[in-house]
């Protein structure tokens, strides 16, 4: 199974912030790879999907890069609806895997 | 609009069986593949498995492969997930999540809102 690694676990941040998050995969999973936002009680939702491209209706605060087994996805000005947790995750093969998660928390 | 409704969560023994639900609306729910996807209590996101928009192909995760079973009924636009021999660690939210639009290669950009399964004696 390919594994996900994802850095931090969390982090603290204030409005207004650019704050950045890494996703490795172990292998190469080429560009496919998504970005969800969780939020608590909440069902995840998807915010960049082919490492870069992204999701209809989402802010353009959030970018997404990285081919192959180094991603980033960066919020270049953090609002106070982006507090959340952060997962990646591969769909180059099965079996479909996330990265651990990053907590964004209010400083 | 595009929407996905979970249900069957409950309270089961372990050893015990349980049928999940997700009804399906404002998409044409045979062309597209279809997951579900679990979070256990304070924990991340676990894959579990997914069906083609035929109900050919299943893939699973091994922490269910043998015990659980996806189907999917397309003249009720509705996916299943038959959960046996349960065990504690299964106990966690379930999510259906819908694939995006190629073929094949997809990320999940639909999801339920989630249906409990709790697994304790």
């Amino acid at each position: 199974a390919i594994r996900m690694t994802q850095s931090p676990s969390s982090l603290s941040a204030s409005t207004g912030d650019r704050v950045i998050i890494t996703c490795r995969a172990s292998q190469s999973i080429r560009n496919y790879l998504a970005w969800y936002q969780q939020k608590p009680g909440k069902a995840p939702q998807l915010r960049i999907y082919d490492a870069s491209t992204l999701q209809s209706g989402v802010p353009s605060r959030f970018r997404g890069s990285g081919s192959g087994t180094e991603f980033n996805f960066t919020i270049s000005s953090l609002q106070s609806e982006d507090f959340a947790t952060y997962y990646c995750q591969q769909y180059y093969s099965y079996p479909r895997t996330f990265g651990q998660g990053t907590k964004v928390e209010i400083k | 609009e595009v929407q996905l409704v979970e249900s069957g969560g409950d309270l089961v023994q372990p050893g015990g069986s349980l049928r999940l639900s997700c009804a399906a609306s404002g998409f044409t729910f045979r062309s597209y593949a279809m997951n579900w996807v679990r979070q256990g209590p304070g924990k991340g996101l676990e894959w579990v498995s997914t069906i083609s928009g035929s109900g050919e192909s299943p893939y699973y995760a091994d922490s269910v492969k043998g015990r659980f079973t996806i189907s999917r009924d397309n003249s009720k636009n509705t996916l299943y997930l038959q959960m046996n021999r349960l065990r504690a660690e299964d106990a966690a939210i379930y999510f259906c999540a819908k694939d995006g639009e190629r073929e094949i290669l997809n990320a999940f950009d639909v999801w339920g809102q989630g249906t409990i399964v709790t697994v304790s004696s």
